[in-house]
């Protein structure tokens, strides 16, 4: 139980153009879910807390314009990377919090790579 | 100071032996620690998780808590080369929205046969 997807699992892109990561819970319904960045020989770094059927909170520094995120139901969060750039190619994770327990369950990631 | 750290290391152990990871936070409200392991290349995978002091064992691996000390440990018995990996601590704190976790910047171990 407990399993987190992430689609796709790596993409290239242009620098200019949107990308957009799905994160889901497969067997579990989240009401809470989180995103992360991770550069080469880092930790993670929380970008942004995303809540179903709310907007997202973001952590301080992270352009919200820029990270859009949406929550549209108990079991998918997308993030929207806009106009990338080289300087966001990353690895990307989600997590999804199992309602009512504590622990975080993290899908596979997601390596952003902008040209 | 960082509100949880960990010695980078990396720390190298030879197979079969105990290795210690150690962590330290700075928000004393924290309530909740989790431990999870990242292999190169991908996404952290939860060992354990510990919210009262003392001891708490799963298989070969054993999560330290010392509250009064700000402290959280792992210790892995009979250390296996598959154990070589990044492990990250994170914190939840107190009254903390929807469960936000802080992590540590991670401990590479490494365990050679």
């Amino acid at each position: 139980g407990a399993v987190v997807s992430q689609h796709p699992s790596w993409v290239i892109c242009k620098s200019g153009t949107s990308v957009k990561i799905e994160c889901r819970s497969l067997d579990f319904q989240a009401t809470t879910m989180f995103w992360y960045r991770q550069f080469p020989k880092q930790s993670l770094m929380l970008m942004a807390t995303s809540n179903e059927g709310s907007k997202a909170t973001y952590e301080q520094g992270v352009e919200k314009d820029k990270f859009l995120i949406n929550h549209a139901s108990l079991t998918l969060s997308t993030l929207t990377v806009t106009s990338a750039h080289p300087e966001d190619s990353s690895f990307y994770i989600c997590s999804a919090r199992v309602t009512s327990r504590n622990e975080q369950f993290f899908g596979p990631g997601t390596r952003l790579t902008v040209l | 100071q960082k509100e949880v750290e960990q010695n980078s290391g990396p720390l190298s152990v030879p197979e079969g032996a105990i290795a210690s990871l150690n962590c330290t936070y700075s928000d004393r409200g924290s309530q909740s620690f989790f431990w999870y392991r990242q292999y190169s290349g991908k996404s952290p995978e939860l060992i354990m998780f510990i919210y009262s002091n003392g001891d708490k064992e799963d298989g070969r691996f054993t999560a330290q808590l010392n509250k009064a000390s700000q402290y959280v440990s792992l210790l892995i018995r009979d250390s296996q080369p598959s154990d070589s990996a990044t492990y990250l601590c994170a914190v939840k704190k107190g009254g903390t929205s929807y469960g936000k976790l802080t992590f540590g910047q991670g401990t590479i171990l490494t365990v050679h046969p």
